[in-house]
């Protein structure tokens, strides 16, 4: 069966520090890969997706950046982090055709 | 780019009482999902639905396909504690693009 996990699953970072969050997704082929963030008691938005090896798209502009080095591994970066990055950071994963997506366990990140 | 009304916002219900929310969209959805998510958690699917008028069934979950293609609801019956979360609607339109979510419904259930 597919698994999914990213971690840490809990960071408490300085601003202006770096940030590395992992994801992989084990049991499937050529997912598709998201990274979203969730702001406390709010909705999900998407910051990243990607359909294949090097194959990353934006969303939104901001000081993050992904990356995936191999077929089910989905990085999320930053250089410096800002107190607005602070938030709750989910990756997940999909198969084409279907829409139905799966989700990690979640990376809480609070950046002071 | 496609926005999901998501109704309601919250819900504060008394334990064994049914639920209904629901999602509706300007633009036309090809698939229509719903997710649970609770505290401290990543979302969990609950229903996928793929056809126009399709009816589906979870437990004690119910969740339809708009015969419009835009709008899906899910009912939840015989609420329990344990069915507090927030509820989100998603739509797509073809299998390579991204989820569109609505911005969820909080219920909580009051015993």
């Amino acid at each position: 069966s597919q698994t999914i996990h990213q971690w840490p699953a809990t960071l408490v970072q300085p601003v202006g520090s770096p940030l590395s969050l992992e994801c992989t997704v084990e049991g499937t082929s050529n997912p598709n890969l998201y990274w979203y963030r969730q702001a406390a008691g709010r909705g999900l938005q998407l910051l990243f997706y990607s359909v294949g090896i090097g194959q990353i798209s934006s969303e939104v502009p901001q000081n993050l950046s992904a990356s995936r080095p191999q077929d089910r591994q989905f990085i999320l970066s930053s250089k410096k982090l800002l107190l607005s990055d602070s938030g709750f950071y989910l990756c997940a994963w999909s198969v084409y055709p279907t829409g139905e997506l799966f989700f990690g366990e979640g990376s809480r990140l609070t950046v002071l | 780019g496609q926005q999901l009304n998501q109704s309601p916002q919250s819900m504060f219900i008394q334990e064994g009482e049914d639920v209904s929310m629901n999602c509706t969209s300007s633009s036309i959805f090809n698939t229509w999902l719903w997710y649970k998510q609770e505290p401290g958690e990543g979302p969990v699917l609950l229903i996928a639905l793929y056809k126009a008028g399709e009816l589906t069934s979870n437990g004690r979950l119910t969740a339809q396909f708009g015969i419009t293609r835009k709008d899906s609801f899910l009912n939840i019956s015989a609420s329990i504690p344990s069915d507090v979360g927030i509820y989100f609607c998603a739509g797509q339109n073809s299998g390579n693009t991204p989820l569109v979510f609505g911005k969820g419904t909080r219920l909580s259930v009051i015993a």
